[in-house]
């Protein structure tokens, strides 16, 4: 049973637009929230993380948006450029759901391709 | 930034034959991860150790064993490959905050 998931597979912005990235989660012991890209053949690198206390945060051009009462988050990356085009993965952890170990639970990820 | 290295980021190698991935950091932190990813599925996580000779296993069952004698090292072992083993294993530590910071993976192919 999948407690972290991203439904869209794929996304294809044109560059300069939005890009709106979702994820869902079942677990409300859930209360740190992360961001992932990965390209090919390459580790996931961090983006940016919310803390369940928080509704939203902002880095550059990356925004999340956490709705708690919905078990919702998405990431808003604006302006999209080619460079952003990856895989993004959605994470979550609790140290109320796994302890001290802060494991993390990965949703399936979305592909995102950013056009020129 | 992280400063995470596995090796060998490539191994094909033959059924029975025993291997380890090699996981280090150069951050002193004190938990590491071992992921397990396949193509176009969520990454699980198969081992974590909170320290110098601490390990546990993770969601995923694996038959790979891991080992922390050093702070800095991490590596994983798998004494007898098999096909199904075929996968990207990805390796990662956590410090202060909860971000988990991840190395390039290796991708393992079994014949």
């Amino acid at each position: 049973d999948q407690q972290v998931k991203q439904n869209s597979p794929s996304l294809s912005v044109q560059e300069g637009r939005i890009s709106i990235l979702n994820c869902d989660y079942t677990n409300s012991m859930f209360d740190y929230f992360l961001w992932y890209k990965k390209y090919p053949a390459e580790g996931p690198t961090f983006l940016i993380s919310i803390s369940s206390i928080k509704d939203k945060n902002e880095d550059g051009r990356f925004t999340v948006f956490l709705n708690k009462s919905a078990k919702h988050l998405s990431l808003h990356i604006v302006p999209s450029q080619p460079g952003d085009s990856a895989v993004y993965f959605c994470a979550a952890s609790g140290f109320a759901y796994g302890g001290a170990t802060n494991k993390l639970i990965f949703g399936t990820g979305t592909l995102l391709a950013v056009q020129p | 930034e992280a400063d995470i290295y596995q090796t060998p980021r490539y191994l094909v190698i033959g059924t029975g034959k025993k291997i380890t991935l090699e996981c280090s950091q150069t951050m002193g932190h004190d938990k590491m991860y071992w992921y397990q990813q396949d193509p176009g599925m969520e990454l699980h996580l198969i081992h974590y150790s909170y320290g110098v000779n601490s390990t546990e296993k993770g969601d995923l069952s694996s038959e790979s064993t891991v080992s922390r004698i050093r702070t800095e090292h991490f590596p994983l072992t798998l004494e007898s490959a098999r096909p199904s083993h075929t996968s990207q294993y990805l390796c990662a530590s956590k410090g202060y905050y909860n971000e988990q910071f991840f190395g390039p993976g290796t991708r393992l192919t079994v014949l």
